[in-house]
């Protein structure tokens, strides 16, 4: 699996936007970029993932850029509650989700 | 409202015992994983298995750790015999193939003394 890289930390003021940059360079053509965040003490929880195209739910957007070696997570409008650690990812869909997960970035939301 | 069901969430041991953790996956799910997570070495899978068969499981120290699934609605994770250096977050996590997530439990805190 493509390997990927993160700022360790970000800030962002609550009812902002909060925009989480991804490098991965490395990344081949059969591989999505998933995004999971990890509230403090508890499991990691998946937020969204795609292959090239942008996606969006009602957690976040992805914006994948077009030679799919970058990607950026935006969460609208941060709230408190988004204070987590962020894990970008990429792997294989059809691995079943096998996750190397690695340092993640640490968001803290402001009031 | 379907989770993994992971238990004990809590555990304290004595170095030297055995230590089994449970995992109930979602319903329907085929895939499981076990991760273990430390402040030093962050998230790590040990372990996963589709439709009960173990797929991958180097990231286990096989002599003291065992996974199994004696069926579809139980996963176990063995330490024995446990060591302070087991001491972590284990977290079981299941999902589909192809469809790209996966649902992590609450996990269980080891702490071996």
């Amino acid at each position: 699996d493509a390997k990927t890289t993160q700022p360790p930390s970000m800030d962002c003021a609550e009812g902002r936007a909060a925009n989480l940059p991804c490098n991965h360079s490395t990344i081949s053509g059969n591989e999505y970029v998933y995004w999971y965040r990890q509230i403090h003490s508890q499991g990691p929880q998946y937020i969204i993932h795609g292959l090239k195209n942008n996606e969006t739910n009602e957690m976040a957007s992805l914006i994948i850029t077009e030679d799919r070696k970058s990607s950026t997570l935006i969460l609208p409008h941060a709230t408190l509650r988004d204070t987590a650690v962020y894990y970008c990812i990429v792997g294989r869909e059809t691995s079943g989700s096998r996750l190397t997960f690695g340092e993640g970035t640490q968001l803290t939301v402001n009031p | 409202d379907a989770r993994v069901t992971q238990t004990p969430r809590h555990k304290v041991t004595e170095m030297g015992q055995e230590v089994t953790m449970r995992c109930q996956p979602i319903l329907g799910h085929n895939t499981v994983f076990w991760y273990r997570q430390t402040m030093m070495q962050g998230l790590e899978l040990l372990a996963y298995f589709r439709n009960r068969a173990p797929l991958d499981d180097s990231g286990m120290p096989k002599d003291r750790f065992s996974a199994e699934m004696p069926d579809a609605t139980l996963a176990t994770l063995k330490i024995q015999p446990s060591e302070p250096r087991d001491s972590a977050v284990y977290f079981c996590a299941s999902g589909l193939p192809r469809k790209g997530e996966a649902f992590f439990g609450q996990g269980t805190r080891l702490t071996v003394v």
